[in-house]
């Protein structure tokens, strides 16, 4: 998890409450992720970034906008959240090390509980 | 949809032995391929990555690779209940966007004291 936060580590919040979870890193990476992880599905891509002001949809981005400002934050908006969007969300970043690899290394997470 | 498929176990194995997991890739045009160990309750650590066909060693991982097959596995040699972990099989698709994963769902393995 080095160099890599979220905030906040845990939250819960109620149905039709706005919430952005926000990820800092400290590596320079240029891109960015964001994950949520559920029982059944295991990790699903929401956003990524692939640099400042440069973000693009995941798998699952319905309900969720990101913003990217600046290459250290990427932040992650459940507009209006809903019971379905409770779920672990993890921060990912990653930087091309050599021809073919792109190592992503994980945040420690943010637990979100919508009632 | 370019699918990454792993067995969802659990997979039981007692020290000292060796744990083989194994996953399986839809995408033939496939290029890296990475596992994840993550313990309960923590978020996933890169553990392995290969690129070519073969095997890859580090410490008691070796992670082994058939691109005609579409498989990766990942055998853990004397395996310690530390090791008691998911482990994710993960992939970069082909077509672009090289800085995606693709994830498998996880395999649970459990080493016996």
């Amino acid at each position: 998890d080095a160099g890599i936060t979220q905030s906040p580590r845990h939250k819960v919040t109620e149905t039709g409450t706005p919430v952005t979870l926000r990820c800092h890193q400290t590596e320079n990476h240029r891109y960015m992720y964001w994950y949520r992880q559920d029982p059944g599905h295991g990790l699903r891509l929401i956003h990524y970034s692939y640099g400042v002001k440069d973000t693009d949809k995941g798998e699952v981005s319905d309900g969720y906008s990101v913003s990217r400002s600046k290459t250290e934050d990427f932040l992650l908006t459940l507009e209006s959240a809903t019971s379905s969007q409770t779920s672990v969300y993890f921060c990912a970043i990653s930087d091309k090390v050599q021809e073919n690899s792109y190592e992503q290394y994980f945040g420690p997470g943010t637990r979100l509980t919508v009632t | 949809q370019k699918e990454v498929e792993q067995n969802s176990g659990p997979l039981s194995v007692p020290e000292g032995a060796i744990a083989s997991l194994n996953c399986t890739y839809s995408d033939r045009g496939s290029q890296s391929f990475f596992w994840y160990r993550q313990y309960s309750g923590k978020s996933p650590e890169l553990i392995m990555f290969i690129y070519s066909n073969g095997d890859k060693e580090d410490g008691r991982f070796t992670a082994q690779l058939n691109k005609a097959s579409q498989y990766v596995s990942l055998l853990i040699r004397d395996s310690q209940p530390s090791d008691s972990a998911t482990y994710l099989c993960a992939v970069i698709n082909s077509g672009g966007s090289n800085y995606k994963l693709t994830f498998g769902k996880g395999t649970l393995l459990t080493v016996n004291p």
